[in-house]
């Protein structure tokens, strides 16, 4: 069964601080693996996007990773601000169809 | 700038009212989506649109939602009688179907809540 699987499912952590968000997903055959911020009130937005060659991905602060081979991903967010307090969602698409499995998300609060 | 519209941002009714929410996607975009979100539940896919025609809509209630298109410019979602277990976020996204890692790119969502 497609599965994606989100740790931890909250973190606080005061600002100017890094954490690291993780990914672990079942989906076959893979496609492609995106991450996106969703603001409270909001619709995500995307960061990142990886396909299977991809092992990292840069946008500004934030930095993913993928292992295709142990079907993990990482989201390092670094020198944190208070915008950054958001839930962060792993999304893999299987490369059959258009499918998108969503995980439940990291909600992260960054304290001042 | 270039973004889904979604109307109306907040909707309170009773139940067994009709309820239909509209999507403007992104202009030159193929694919649109319907997601519901629950804080139980997470994001749901409900409907699948590309070029205008359904490819999926088996994560909809068939008895009481439709989705539809009547032009490239909008979609509908339409929950017809509404019930309290209805309420969620509704979001819509467009994205480019055939372009590399083809993107979802999120509205703002409809708040629905049935009363």
């Amino acid at each position: 069964k497609n599965q994606v699987e989100q740790s931890p499912q909250s973190l606080i952590i005061l600002e100017g601080k890094n954490c690291t968000l993780q990914c672990n997903y079942t989906v076959s055959p893979f496609s492609n693996l995106r991450w996106y911020k969703q603001d409270t009130g909001r619709g995500p937005v995307s960061l990142t996007i990886m396909t299977f060659s991809e092992n990292t991905k840069s946008n500004g602060r934030y930095t993913a990773t993928l292992d295709a081979d142990t079907k993990q991903s990482s989201l390092h967010i670094t020198a944190s601000q208070l915008s950054d307090s958001a839930s962060y969602i792993c999304v893999v698409s299987a490369q059959s169809n258009y499918q998108l499995i969503w995980g439940a998300g990291t909600k992260l609060i960054i304290k001042p | 700038d270039a973004r889904v519209t979604q109307t109306p941002r907040h909707k309170v009714t009773e139940m067994g009212q009709e309820v239909t929410m509209r999507c403007q996607p992104i202009l030159g975009h193929n694919t649109v989506f319907w997601y519901r979100q629950t804080m139980m539940q997470g994001l749901e896919l409900l409907a699948y649109f590309r070029n205008r025609a359904p490819l999926d809509d088996s994560g909809m209630p068939k008895d009481r939602f439709s989705a539809e298109m009547p032009d490239a410019t909008l979609a509908t979602l339409k929950i017809q009688p509404s019930e309290p277990r209805d309420s969620a976020v509704y979001f819509c996204a467009s994205g480019l179907r055939g372009a590399k890692n083809t993107e979802a790119f999120f509205g703002q969502g409809t708040r629905l809540t049935v009363v």
